[in-house]
């Protein structure tokens, strides 16, 4: 069956650092999305991309975050400068156009900022 | 703006004894209903899509019914495997791109 990929697993990063999560969608879909999940709460969307650009995104993806599809297969999320309250889980999802049909997520990244 | 609520929180079953898990939503407009298992540390796993009132849908001990109004999630002689937290989610209908809006989750365990 087929499956979103997401690397690393788990980072550990200072507070003030650059990370870059790392996804390989499902190949035949063309919506991608990433969400976060803080600890205890609920599962939140942050943003959607379509045919190469940012599609909506949600009141917490500021300037800190961007997010690009370097090539035909990867979709990454940049966090700049990252804070103690970007700690979560990230996870990845993508699904066929237009219908939400297979939306599937990937095992995500624990992100933790120290 | 979308309103998903789940109840209860949390439930503890023993394993045989059926249950059932409640989702109740409020949407300018369905265009579908999700149900997901995660695993502690784990993405969530799809489990069904539902698109209409009165759609009913199976999957071994797991079916998901549909109301104009809520869904719920019966679990039937569910076993220690079933253990997870069952989340039901529903995509924007003012988003061309399927946004979801997730509920807080209900944690099942099932003891031997």
């Amino acid at each position: 069956e087929p499956e979103v990929t997401q690397t690393p697993s788990h980072q550990v990063t200072q507070m003030g650092q650059e990370v870059i999560l790392r996804c390989v969608p499902i190949s035949n879909h063309l919506y991608f999305y990433w969400y976060r999940q803080i600890l205890g709460q609920k599962v939140e969307f942050l943003v959607s991309f379509y045919n190469n650009e940012i599609s909506e995104k949600s009141e917490i993806f500021d300037d800190q975050f961007s997010v690009e599809r370097p090539d035909g297969s990867n979709f990454t999320l940049k966090i700049r400068s990252t804070k103690l309250e970007d700690s979560a889980m990230y996870f990845c999802a993508s699904s066929d156009p237009g219908t939400g049909y297979g939306y599937t997520f990937g095992s995500g990244t624990r992100l933790t900022v120290v | 703006e979308d309103q998903v609520t789940q109840s209860p929180e949390a439930l503890r079953l023993q394993e045989g004894e059926s249950s059932s898990l409640n989702c109740s939503y409020t949407v300018s407009g369905l265009r579908g209903l999700f149900w997901y298992r995660q695993d502690p540390g784990k993405g969530p796993e799809f489990l069904f899509t539902l698109y209409s009132a009165g759609e009913e849908k199976e999957k071994e001990r797991l079916k998901a019914t549909l109301t104009k109004k809520e869904s719920f999630l019966h679990i039937t002689a569910p076993k220690p495997e079933d253990s997870a937290t069952y989340l039901c989610a529903v995509p924007s209908f003012f988003s061309n791109d399927y946004k979801l809006s997730f509920g807080a989750g209900t944690t099942v365990t099932v003891r031997a």
